[in-house]
């Protein structure tokens, strides 16, 4: 089991340019978020998926498109990137399980900068 | 809408003293969750309480949760240096699958 896998690990944007972070799990779980977490803070929520075909908002969505066309990714998707967005991503899935709840499960990150 | 406030952010000790961290809800919750992060790491979980009066203990950390209180505490016992981290409590809130999260406690334990 990989868990949940991010790429890239790093990526230098310029103001304007676009870029998709990519996700995949492979614990067959279905509940995907996408996090950003600012220098010395704690996590927001972006984006989230409770399946396939189903995504809604989080806290912070706004500059952010996601998508979930399959159970194991959830490709988050930067239109028009800012210095405002210059943070580090983090994906995480989780099942809902009575052991467990929804405890969940993060990748490595993606430390993204914008110039 | 849910709020989570941990206390303190920051906590410097030194190794082998205890020492507790808070962490505050604001809604009905039962559902508590404990993580760990390391500088430029991601989060890994630590504990998963699911009850009121759920208590969890690995190693030298020991969490609870209160649910009557809206609070759940993490005991350090005896710190040493590998403690040093940054840790997140997170709360499910009570429908639907979304953690809110803390801003996080650091410490940092001292030879």
């Amino acid at each position: 089991n990989a868990g949940v896998t991010q790429t890239p690990k790093f990526r230098i944007l310029k103001i304007g340019q676009s870029m998709t972070l990519q996700c995949t799990q492979d614990m067959n779980h279905n509940y995907m978020y996408w996090y950003r977490q600012d220098p010395g803070m704690g996590l927001k929520l972006i984006y989230y998926s409770v399946g396939a075909g189903i995504t809604d908002k989080g806290e912070v969505p706004n500059g952010y498109n996601v998508s979930r066309s399959t159970t194991e990714d959830f490709p988050l998707r930067l239109e028009l990137a800012a210095p405002s967005q210059t943070s580090v991503y983090f994906c995480a899935s989780s099942s809902n399980t009575r052991l467990a709840g929804v405890r969940q499960f993060f990748g490595p990150g993606t430390r993204l900068t914008v110039l | 809408e849910l709020k989570v406030e941990q206390n303190p952010l920051f906590l410097s000790m030194q190794e082998g003293k205890n020492y507790t961290i808070y962490c505050n809800y604001s809604t009905t919750s039962d559902r508590l969750y404990w993580y760990r992060q390391d500088p430029g790491k991601s989060l890994e979980s630590l504990f998963v309480l699911l009850s009121n009066g759920a208590v969890k203990q690995e190693g030298r950390l020991m969490a609870s949760l209160d649910t009557k209180a809206r609070l759940s505490t993490l005991h350090i016992t005896a710190a040493v240096h590998d403690l040093s981290a940054t840790y997140f409590c997170a709360v499910n809130m009570e429908y639907g699958n979304k953690l809110v999260f803390g801003a996080g406690t650091i410490l940092r334990v001292k030879s």
